[in-house]
């Protein structure tokens, strides 16, 4: 247990769908991050927040939406997909992410997607 | 952007022996440099770290090198066991950054 908690753990979903993977974390961390991996980019960055604030989005789609009510809980809204974006999506957090290294990772155990 | 490469890809080793993996880094400003463990079903975890005043760091059987001059650290396993294997990442966390990932097999 790493406190961070991810569900669902598996979704199989159509390119017409519309669902949402969430992430909770209890560490009282300010950081939480959206990370994509598959066979062809393993743990690929798709964004980052800060105190809730988004810094960072790695040139995603906009077919990935996400959203950061609180420090505590992450969002990713998926709609529209396409076969290309079934992957394993894995949260996680740490104590910030501005001003230089984020320091020790907390990852969740990931949202397995596929999209049919 | 932080630009961080790791090799090798796949490492087979069998039971007892030692196994090193390797990443280089581009950002010369990087101050930390950590290595995660992904076993099956499982996210990544940290293992082993390392900050850029010291040039080595032990923990039981794992251990980590840092040689700033080159840009590079290194994760060392030593005496190996089947439950060493596992996915292995090194990071930048200036960008949250990963390498590619290291398959490690132990064969007993």
């Amino acid at each position: 247990e790493t406190g961070v908690t991810q569900t669902p753990r598996h979704l199989v979903m159509g390119m017409t769908n519309k669902k949402s993977l969430k992430c909770e974390q209890h560490l009282g961390h300010n950081a939480m991050y959206w990370y994509k991996q598959s066979a062809k980019k393993p743990l690929e960055l798709m964004f980052v927040y800060n105190f809730k604030e988004q810094t960072e989005n790695n040139s995603v789609p906009s077919r990935f939406s996400p959203e950061c009510p609180n420090s505590s809980h992450l969002f990713l809204h998926l709609h529209t997909l396409q076969p290309e974006d079934s992957a394993l999506y894995l949260c996680a957090s740490s104590p910030r992410a501005s001003g230089g290294n984020t320091g020790e990772l907390f990852f969740g155990e990931g949202s397995r997607l596929t999209v049919l | 952007g932080e630009n961080v490469e790791q090799h090798p890809s796949t490492l087979s080793v069998q039971e007892g022996d030692s196994a090193v993996i390797k990443c280089t880094y581009s950002d010369s400003a990087s101050n930390y440099f950590p290595w995660y463990k992904q076993e099956l079903g499982k996210g990544p975890q940290l293992i082993i770290d390392i900050r850029s005043n010291v040039g080595e760091k032990k923990d039981q059987r794992i251990a980590v090198t840092l040689n700033k001059t080159a840009k590079h650290f290194s994760l060392h396993i030593t005496e190996t066991q089947p439950e060493d294997s596992a996915v292995y990442f090194c990071a930048a966390p200036r960008e949250a950054t990963f390498g590619r990932g290291t398959s490690l097999i132990v064969h007993p």
